[in-house]
């Protein structure tokens, strides 16, 4: 079945307290990306990657790093978790080929972490 | 990018036709126009793509006027599984990737 995986998919946490939420698909896409969602600010992009190797920054990335070493994962880290970072999270892939992107982006069941 | 405007929220009633249009003045040529939907605490669901004109497939229609400085998402007959958040998202065919969803539509549909 064609998904993409995210664990944990509930985490509590501490301020200052390494943490890294995997992100992994099975459809050999190129393009992924992760998301936040916050209450009324809708769905709001950290970072992306094009391909392997090749990641970017989105709208919020502050506090947050990534790393794309594989196709079918994209793991993001948060090196010093501060309580502005709890919020829903979801990792989302999709083709990418011929320079355009294919927009039916795959999103994963989220990941909601609260940071004391 | 391409900044778009829905409106926060509708309601409706089942079995009714729902038209939630979203404004995007300042699309750019290559950009297409995608629609999502999204029920709470899920991942967001690709409902719909167009260019110009209209785009129908077995779950929307897509209507998308010659200037294309706005579209709007036709959902036939919805029933109560249809109450959700829906995203208009404009953006590139190529290249840069940012994707901005923005705060979306809550349609309510009640009985």
């Amino acid at each position: 079945e064609a998904q993409v995986t995210q664990n944990p998919r509930y985490l509590i946490t501490v301020t200052g307290k390494k943490l890294t939420v995997t992100c992994s698909q099975n459809m050999n896409h190129e393009y992924m990306s992760w998301y936040r969602q916050d209450p009324g600010l809708g769905l709001r992009q950290i970072y992306y990657s094009m391909n392997v190797e090749v990641t970017d920054k989105g709208d919020v990335p502050e506090g947050y790093k990534v790393s794309r070493k594989e196709k079918r994962n994209f793991p993001l880290i948060l090196e010093s978790p501060s309580p502005n970072q709890t919020s829903l999270y979801f990792c989302a892939s999709s083709l990418f080929s011929s320079g355009r992107m294919e927009y039916e982006q795959y999103f994963g069941p989220g990941t909601r972490l609260t940071v004391t | 990018l391409a900044k778009t405007t829905q409106p926060i929220s509708m309601d409706s009633y089942e079995g009714q036709e729902v038209n939630i249009t979203c404004s995007h003045n300042n699309i750019a040529t290559n950009d297409y126009i995608t629609w999502y939907q999204q029920f709470p605490s899920q991942g967001p669901r690709f409902i719909i793509q167009g260019y110009k004109t209209k785009v129908t497939n077995e779950v929307a229609s897509l209507f998308i006027p010659a200037d294309r400085k706005s579209s709007t998402l036709s959902l036939p007959r919805v029933s109560l599984s249809d109450t959700a958040v829906y995203y208009c998202l404009v953006d590139r065919s190529s290249g840069y990737s940012t994707l901005t969803f923005g705060k979306g539509t809550m349609l309510l549909v009640s009985p």
